[in-house]
């Protein structure tokens, strides 16, 4: 069964440090992974695409890592800010044999930046 | 401003009583679909459609419908809703089901059924 699991499930920080959040998958076969951010109340946002040769995709202060070998991605926060309090969501693409795409959500990291 | 648009943002009803939430995309996109997220759980699909006309089942759809009779719209129908369907929903749409095509999500309804 395809499954993507997210850590540390919640975490603290203080404002202007920096984080790195955890995502490993099963989905087979691997089409792409992405990284979602969801504010409370709001609809997920993207921040990253990364397809199987990408190793490294970065946004402003994210930057999302991807070892395809491992089935493993992370996601760097650099310099956190108090807006980044989210749940951050890993959301991995299985290629499926009729053509498009199915996508497999993690339960998110749950970060709250504090001053 | 690209966007996807569902209404209600809340609602709050009683078990049996039918009920649809609307979607609507001003990106024309192909792709829509219909998730649901309950506390503890990613993010699950209920219906996708890939074009007019076109619908499929996805991870839960017991107890949904969908139509996707015009491309913008994707309305939800829960024909006799169930405590177990209170959940909060979100609609998505894309260009396609293709890869590195960006999905883009609605603000999410929250539904309570008593």
């Amino acid at each position: 069964k395809n499954q993507v699991e997210q850590s540390p499930q919640s975490l603290i920080i203080l404002e202007g440090k920096n984080c790195t959040l955890q995502c490993n998958y099963t989905v087979s076969p691997f089409s792409n992974l992405r990284w979602y951010k969801q504010d409370t109340g709001r609809g997920p946002v993207s921040l990253t695409i990364m397809t199987f040769s990408e190793n490294t995709k970065s946004n402003g202060r994210y930057t999302a890592t991807l070892d395809a070998d491992t089935k493993q991605s992370s996601l760097h926060i650099t310099a956190s800010q108090l807006s980044d309090s989210a749940s951050y969501i890993c959301v991995v693409s299985e290629r499926l044999t009729g053509g498009g795409n199915k996508l497999t959500f993690g339960t998110g990291t749950q970060l709250k930046v504090e001053l | 401003e690209a966007q996807v648009t569902q209404n209600p943002r809340y609602l709050i009803t009683v078990t049996g009583k039918k009920l649809t939430v609307t979607c609507s995309q001003n990106m024309n996109h192909e792709y829509m679909s219909w998730y649901r997220q309950d506390p503890g759980l990613g993010l699950r699909q209920i219906y996708y459609s890939m074009n007019v006309e076109v619908t499929d089942k996805g991870d839960v759809p017991e107890g949904y419908k969908v139509s996707r009779k015009e491309k913008r719209n994707f309305p939800l129908i829960l024909e006799s809703p169930s405590p177990n369907q209170t959940s909060l929903y979100f609609c998505a749409s894309s260009l396609g089901s293709a890869a590195s095509t960006e999905a883009f999500f609605g603000q999410g309804t929250r539904l309570t059924v008593v």
